[in-house]
């Protein structure tokens, strides 16, 4: 199973753009990466998926280099509602695996 | 839009005493998937279903809990006894086979006194 590594906590003021990193060095070859958001007492939500490049979907965009042994989710123009952890997940379900939720990153944007 | 659904929201039992938390699916979901989530740490999967058959329930305490899902629709999971260390919330979650989007419900959480 791929280790992740993101930053515990980030800061942010509305309207900025915030990009959050994820190191995971011992990527397989098969699998994906996959960021979820949690808000306080509930339970996480997806984000967005990847396996290369750049993805864009309504929400955010996730940049991930050739050798992606990290990637990079972008929140663009972060309100106050998007204060939340933000996860990091590397795998490969259609291959049996699972995905490992790490501490996460949270986020704060202030006014 | 469909949503996992949990009950109960929230349960307070004592040391030792038997507690229950059910969970539904989103419907044609095969995947079901029971976490635990630790104040401050990220969810950690208990087991893992697919239909009725477990996949993946290496981080079950199997000495105290217990899960099923008997028509691989419902599931259940159960704890007995309850220790204080079992304070947490109890996340249920659905997708559909081999997909890495996960469906969560609101939760359970659980105070053990």
């Amino acid at each position: 199973l791929a280790k992740t590594t993101q930053p515990i906590s980030m800061d942010s003021y509305e309207g900025q753009e915030v990009n959050i990193t994820c190191s995971h060095n011992n990527i397989a070859t098969n699998d994906y990466i996959t960021w979820y958001q949690q808000f306080p007492s509930q339970g996480p939500r997806f984000i967005i998926q990847g396996y290369k490049t750049k993805v864009t979907n309504e929400v955010a965009s996730l940049f991930i280099p050739a050798d992606r042994k990290s990637s990079t989710l972008s929140l663009p123009r972060v309100s106050l509602s998007d204060t939340a952890v933000y996860y990091c997940l590397v795998g490969d379900i259609g291959q049996g695996g699972k995905l490992i939720f790490g501490q996460g990153t949270e986020l704060s944007v202030k006014p | 839009e469909a949503e996992v659904a949990q009950s109960p929201r929230y349960k307070i039992t004592e040391k030792s005493q038997a507690v229950a938390f059910w969970c539904d699916p989103i419907s044609g979901h095969a995947t079901l998937y029971w976490y635990r989530q630790i104040l401050g740490q990220g969810p950690e999967l208990l087991v893992q279903f697919q239909d009725e058959s477990v996949v993946d329930d290496s981080q079950l305490p199997k000495d105290r809990f217990s899960a099923e899902r008997l028509k691989g629709v419902d599931s259940t999971l159960k704890i007995q006894p309850a220790e204080l260390g079992d304070s947490a919330m109890y996340l249920c979650a659905s997708s559909l086979p081999n997909r890495h989007e996960q469906f969560f419900g609101p939760g359970t959480r659980l105070t053990v006194l």
